[in-house]
Formats: structure tokens, sequence, C-alpha cells
């Protein structure tokens, strides 16, 4: 079976821009969460949706933004991007909102110039 | 939101148990505890859970103490390919939904 699966792998950005990445849950996984993870650092909480509803959203700022679709894919966009966005953002599912535990794909790497 | 305390790095040879203590003295009534390993430009990868006593499954075990404010990851005879980064994280179902929260993870290091 496939795990969870984020497209592209790697993005390079500009200072400004705005960018959409992609994620694609476990079969039969309805809850999915969104993370950043800078450099040397553990991962941190942005998003999670469930059922097409935001169930919980980290300290980020309202340019971080996500969705999730009737099939339970999802996306994360950021606007106007800074530097300190460059980091690896990973997408985790499960089964339901509550139930462990949580699956992570290998992320996308976002590099900001 | 419990706080979280595991040793920054260690060091381990090949065919070693090798143990890792988190502390986590606020848990709270039903967090459960969480081991996950990750390696460089992957996503974490979960590894064991539990909520109190002792768990084991085929890579680990788990040994949670009575007052549960502290647990310890087991990794029987460990190999190069365990050298990874390994976080403990303490939660539950209640509020925020999924919401993990990370620390800074132990760098555990197998050598020949």
């Amino acid at each position: 079976d496939a795990g969870v699966t984020q497209s592209p792998t790697h993005l390079i950005k500009t200072r400004g821009q705005q960018v959409t990445l992609r994620c694609s849950p476990i079969s039969g996984h309805k809850s999915v969460s969104w993370y950043q993870q800078v450099l040397g650092q553990g991962p941190q909480f942005i998003f999670q949706y469930y059922e097409k509803e935001e169930r919980g959203r980290g300290n980020f700022p309202d340019r971080f933004s996500a969705r999730q679709f009737p099939n339970y894919s999802s996306e994360l966009n950021v606007n106007a991007l800074l530097l300190g966005d460059s980091a690896l953002y990973l997408c985790a599912s499960s089964l339901a909102e509550g139930t462990w535990p949580q699956h992570f794909g290998d992320g996308t790497r976002l590099s900001i110039l | 939101l419990a706080k979280i305390t595991q040793p920054i790095s260690m060091d381990s040879y090949e065919g070693q148990e090798v143990n890792i203590t988190c502390s986590h003295n606020n848990i709270a009534t039903n967090d459960y505890i969480t081991w996950y390993q990750q390696f460089p430009s992957q996503g974490p990868r979960f590894i064991i859970q539990g909520y109190k006593t002792k768990v084991t499954n085929e890579v680990a075990s788990l040994f949670i103490p009575a007052d549960r404010k502290s647990s310890t990851l087991s990794l029987p005879r460990v190999s190069l390919s365990d050298t990874a980064v390994y976080y403990c994280l303490v939660g539950g179902s209640t509020g925020g939904g999924n919401k993990l929260t990370f620390g800074t993870g132990t760098q555990l290091k197998v050598e020949l």
C-alpha cells in the first residue's frame, strides 16, 4: 500500500512569491496534518484537517493556509514567502481525528532565495 | 502542554542495547507517549506508543513507570542503520485534534 505522498519533493522560490504544496494521505485515512521542520529542529505543527474542516492550528501567521478535498488529499499554501519559510514541510495522515499513529510523508523541501 | 526533556545526543556501538530516557513531568491523564525515528531528509517514522507499564513490538520496547513522568525507549542490539534522530512525544486526542508536539529529539549515532 502506498504511504503518504507529497509533491513536489523539492521547490525553490524567491521572497514574496506564493507556493502550494500537496499531500495525498494513506488510502482510508481521513485526517491530514501539516508540519514545518526547520533544519536542526523538530517538526512544528501547522494545521490539522479532518473531513474537510480545520480541526487545529499551530502558531503560524495568516500567510499559511490549507484545505482538504473530498478525496481527503490536502494542500498547504504559503503567501508572501520569507527567507525564514525555508524548511521541510511534512504531511501526516491518520485514520481519523484523534487516532494514532500519524504516518508521515517524506516532505517537500522548500528553499527561499 | 507537557514539557519534554530528552538527551541531545547519544553514542553506541553495533550490537549494544540503547536506552533513551524522556522526561515529561506534567503529563496529562489522557496523554499517550509516542516515539518516532527520523532519518535525514525523510519524514518521522512511528516506532512505538504506550500509556503505562511496558509495551514491546518487533523493533523496540517502551518502559513507563507508574507515575508516568518519564519513559524509556529501548532499542535491542542496534546496528549502523539505527543512526537517526529519535523524538519523544506526549499527547492525546483531546483538544487540537492530532497536534503532535516535537522537541529537538535525541541524535543517536551507532558505530562499528
